[in-house]
């Protein structure tokens, strides 16, 4: 089946330290693969993409083919760093697929 | 700025009420989605639109339908509301094409007892 896996469900850290959440993806075509967060009491937003190849609040992520993998990274993670992160696939059929979620939690 | 507006933050309902969840965007977006997050689950796509009077199911239809008589109006309906359907709901929008960003609503929590 085609699916979006997010193994941790929670991964916390020290402020500084570096984040790293792991996104892997199950797509026999040709992926098209995205970060979204939700802050405490915010809305769900898009972080970035992988087709920009950008830097957003420092964090990026790279698309591994061989790996079928698209984690999410940033060298040092900073307190309002905190959120519920999902990664998120296209599908064929013009549809989002997200994974479970990984709550990150930076501690200061 | 685009805005994405749901009726609710909070609803509570009995089993077997029908359940009105509307949401509104302000920005002439072709594309309305609607999901359900649940811990431990993500998101999971409930009914999307790409057109007014259009509809296509996502991955968990099963309980639910949806309304588009206008552009910016996207409607969720549960016919006969259960406790399984006790969730967080999130409407969505976006512009066109599959990889355009999606636009969020701020969510409506439903509690069905």
């Amino acid at each position: 089946a085609q699916r979006v896996t997010q193994p941790e469900k929670l991964l916390s850290v020290f402020k500084g330290a570096p984040v790293e959440l792991k996104c892997n993806y199950s797509y026999s075509g040709s992926p098209e693969l995205f970060w979204y967060v939700q802050y405490s009491r915010q809305r769900l937003q898009l972080l970035l993409r992988h087709i920009s190849r950008e830097s957003i609040k420092g964090f990026t992520a790279d698309l591994n083919k061989g790996e079928t993998s698209f984690h999410l990274k940033k060298p040092f993670a900073q307190e309002e760093d905190s959120a519920m992160y999902y990664c998120a696939l296209i599908l064929g059929d013009d549809k989002l697929i997200f994974g479970t979620g990984t709550r990150l939690q930076v501690f200061p | 700025d685009v805005k994405v507006t749901q009726s609710s933050r909070y609803l509570v309902k009995r089993t077997g009420e029908k359940v009105f969840l509307e949401c509104v965007q302000d920005m002439d977006h072709e594309n309305m989605f609607w999901y359900r997050q649940d811990p431990g689950l993500g998101l999971r796509l409930i009914y999307f639109s790409y057109d007014v009077k259009m509809k296509e199911k996502g991955d968990i239809p099963e309980g639910y339908s949806v309304s588009r008589e206008k552009k910016e109006r996207f409607s969720l309906i549960l016919e006969s509301a259960s406790t399984n359907q006790t969730s967080m709901y999130l409407c969505a929008s976006s512009l066109g094409a599959p990889r355009d960003t999606q636009y969020f609503g701020p969510g409506t929590r439903l509690t069905v007892l």
